[in-house]
């Protein structure tokens, strides 16, 4: 596609569940981030992917938060035993080799942990 | 670490009016400056970008500048109209990673 793909748009789930979001970056682009927007709020830093380069994980808040990518392809963030606090709306974006490249974003995937 | 601040959090103007969103940041060694819209409920779209040897960029009615040497981004909207109202963002590319501004909500009434 042409641009940053989430999926799915919106989860329900219950607390203690697991979830799993998904981003399909735009074609070449080696960069890949995840960013986490309460509602009311700006956005928080979850973890970068560079290329084969070990990713970036500082701004994950804790150790139920997981992410994985595949090659320069699709990332999966995982979040594990759900709590409310982790209701947000969960931001991909991709950007081409190197830094400082422009960001593209995704649509989010919006999470709701009842 | 980077520290940004944007002024004002929150802005109401009528419909033509020019305007400046303001953002500033505590680390001048950046790679380039992002302005960002978002819509309720949506995702970032970009709507300009300024590499760090650059001073301004302008699309449209847009026009943002960079002066690192004072820390600060302006964000500069020419006769805004009511399609213009959205939350701007300022971000900075460090070392790595982008860091945002927590954002200006714009509203323009027609």
């Amino acid at each position: 596609g042409a641009g940053v793909s989430q999926s799915p748009s919106n989860k329900v789930t219950e607390k203690g569940k697991d979830v799993e979001l998904r981003c399909d970056p735009i074609s070449g682009h080696t960069a890949l981030y995840w960013y986490r927007q309460r509602l009311g709020q700006g956005l928080e830093f979850l973890i970068y992917f560079q290329g084969n380069s070990a990713p970036d994980k500082s701004g994950l808040p804790s150790d139920r938060f997981s992410a994985e990518r595949t090659g320069e392809s699709v990332s999966t963030l995982t979040i594990q035993r759900t709590q409310q606090e982790d209701s947000a709306v969960y931001l991909c974006a991709s950007s081409p080799t190197g830094v400082g490249r422009e960001l593209f974003f995704g649509e989010g995937s919006r999470l709701t942990v009842l | 670490k980077q520290e940004v601040t944007q002024i004002p959090a929150a802005l109401s103007v009528p419909e033509g009016e020019n305007l400046v969103l303001n953002c500033s940041f505590t680390d001048s060694a950046i790679y380039n400056l992002q302005w960002f819209r978002q819509d309720p409920g949506k995702g970032l779209t970009s709507l300009l970008l300024i590499q760090s040897s650059q001073r301004e960029q302008t699309s449209g009615r847009l026009n943002a500048s960079l002066d690192k040497s004072s820390g600060r981004s302006t964000l500069y909207i020419a006769a805004s109209q009511p399609g213009d109202s959205a939350t701007y963002l300022c971000a900075f590319t460090g070392f790595q990673k982008l860091v945002f501004g927590t954002g200006t909500r714009l509203l323009v009434s027609p």
